[in-house]
């Protein structure tokens, strides 16, 4: 799975509250991504990054934020978490294998607001 | 912005029955991906297409690019219970390989 954990696999947060997803990969990848998975949606992506510091916004950024320090770790946080930020969220690394440049993806962190 | 629909939304077809999934875009794709995921997993690549017209297969499924790069499609030919998941077509654009996906077609197989 491209070495790619995301933590936590499961939350449930009160409306309102800050919230931080994390996903960190071991193969030093540049390019990084946040996508959210709702029915009759498909995957839509939040925010990237090519790098540290380096970060832009997707087709549905409002209400998040990202941060890169490290080129192993990606940050994804809800400033103040609604209900309809409950989701699926999938971090992505881009790969640079024979492939070329498909996407792994991570576990996957099902976040609840309530 | 760019719309990518697929259509059928669902497919419950009996095992060794042939399943096809269509992917249409509202602009001109770049390049297509494929990817599956299995009920509760996270999406995994199938395969890229990058030219107009192009046909690639893996075994018992094959995709397809149209000649004018706004649609495509998956077809699996003699379906196994293994095939079940949710197909998804993407449209990778940009330096940034960002993707674009489809609606995605879910896939349930019966013995």
């Amino acid at each position: 799975d491209a070495g790619i954990t995301q933590s936590p696999r499961h939350k449930v947060t009160e409306t309102g509250t800050p919230v931080t997803l994390r996903c960190h990969q071991t193969e030093n990848h540049r390019y990084m991504y946040w996508y959210r998975q709702d029915p009759g949606h498909g995957l839509r992506l939040i925010h990237y990054s090519y790098g540290v510091k380096d970060t832009d916004k997707g087709e549905v950024s409002d209400g998040y934020s990202v941060s890169r320090s490290k080129t192993e770790d990606f940050l994804l946080t809800l400033e103040s978490a609604t209900s309809s930020q409950t989701s699926v969220y999938f971090c992505a690394i881009r790969g640079s294998g024979q492939g070329g440049t498909e996407a792994f993806f991570g576990q996957g962190t099902r976040l609840t607001v309530v | 912005g760019q719309q990518v629909m697929q259509i059928p939304q669902y497919q419950h077809v009996q095992e060794g029955e042939d399943f096809t999934t269509y992917c249409n875009s509202s602009t001109t794709l770049s390049n297509i991906q494929w990817y599956k995921q299995r009920p509760g997993g996270h999406p995994v690549f199938l395969i890229q297409l990058v030219k107009s017209g192009e046909v690639k297969k893996q075994k018992r499924l094959t995709f397809q690019f149209g000649e004018a790069k706004k649609n495509s499609s998956l077809h699996i030919t003699a379906t196994q219970t293994t095939d079940v998941g949710t197909y998804f077509c993407a449209d990778q654009t940009g330096t940034a390989s960002k993707l674009t996906f489809g609606t995605g077609t879910r896939l349930q197989v019966t013995l």
